[in-house]
């Protein structure tokens, strides 16, 4: 079965420019939470998804987007990016989320660099 | 709001010798859960163990278990029979209902594990 697979793993961008980071889940797991990771800040919960709706959204502003599509699929939009952007971005799947009876699994995720 | 606190920032145990990581938390909720997630250079976070907050027996998988005292909100995280294998940053966790069931992370614990 395959894992949490997040495209890409590596990204560069300038500020003031926007960002799509992509997050494809567990087969058959319908809920998808994105959280960011810095050295000062540590890991901090953005938001999660759950049958095309957003179901909880963590403290960001919102310049921070996701989408999920019908397969479950996960999209992160990051636009006008600030050089405190720059973050490891991890997604995390689980079969409904919203509970803590299904462990969550997560992706490698995508490294973003702000320059 | 929760917090949680990982007061450790580096650890060090030889190998087969055995460590404990710890980790405090501050909630005013009664049924809530505690994690610990391990997280190699590959950056994908792995769960550790697990403990429900109405469960007075400390969970235990393998060579890992914890030692949960609700009443000094504290869940230490013991290695025992340590492996080269388990040199990571561990991560403490808590979640519950009132935050939908988002993870909320302690900074981390960078583990060394020397031959």
């Amino acid at each position: 079965k395959a894992g949490v697979t997040q495209t890409p793993r590596y990204l560069i961008k300038t500020r003031g420019q926007q960002v799509t980071l992509s997050c494809s889940p567990i087969s058959g797991h319908r809920s998808v939470s994105w959280y960011q990771q810095t050295p000062g800040q540590g890991l901090q919960f953005l938001f999660e998804y759950f049958s095309e709706t957003q179901r909880n959204k963590g403290n960001f502003p919102g310049r921070f987007s996701g989408r999920q599509f019908s397969n479950s699929r996960s999209e992160m939009n990051v636009s006008t990016l600030e050089l405190g952007d720059s973050a490891l971005y991890l997604c995390a799947s689980s079969l409904v989320g919203g509970t803590v009876n299904t462990e969550a699994f997560f992706g490698q995720g995508t490294r973003l660099t702000v320059v | 709001a929760q917090t949680v606190t990982q007061s450790q920032p580096e650890m060090s145990v030889q190998e087969a010798e055995t460590v404990t990581l710890s980790c405090t938390y501050d909630t005013s909720e009664s049924d809530y859960y505690l994690f610990w997630y391990k997280q190699p250079p590959s950056r994908q976070m792995i769960l550790v163990i697990r403990q429900e907050a109405y469960k007075q027996q400390n969970a235990t998988e393998n060579r890992f278990s914890v030692n949960f005292q609700k009443a000094a909100k504290s869940f230490s995280l013991k290695i025992s029979d340590s492996q080269l294998g388990d040199a990571a940053m561990y991560f403490c966790a808590y979640t519950a209902s009132n935050s939908g069931y988002a993870l909320n992370f302690g900074k981390g614990t960078s583990l060394l594990v020397t031959p």
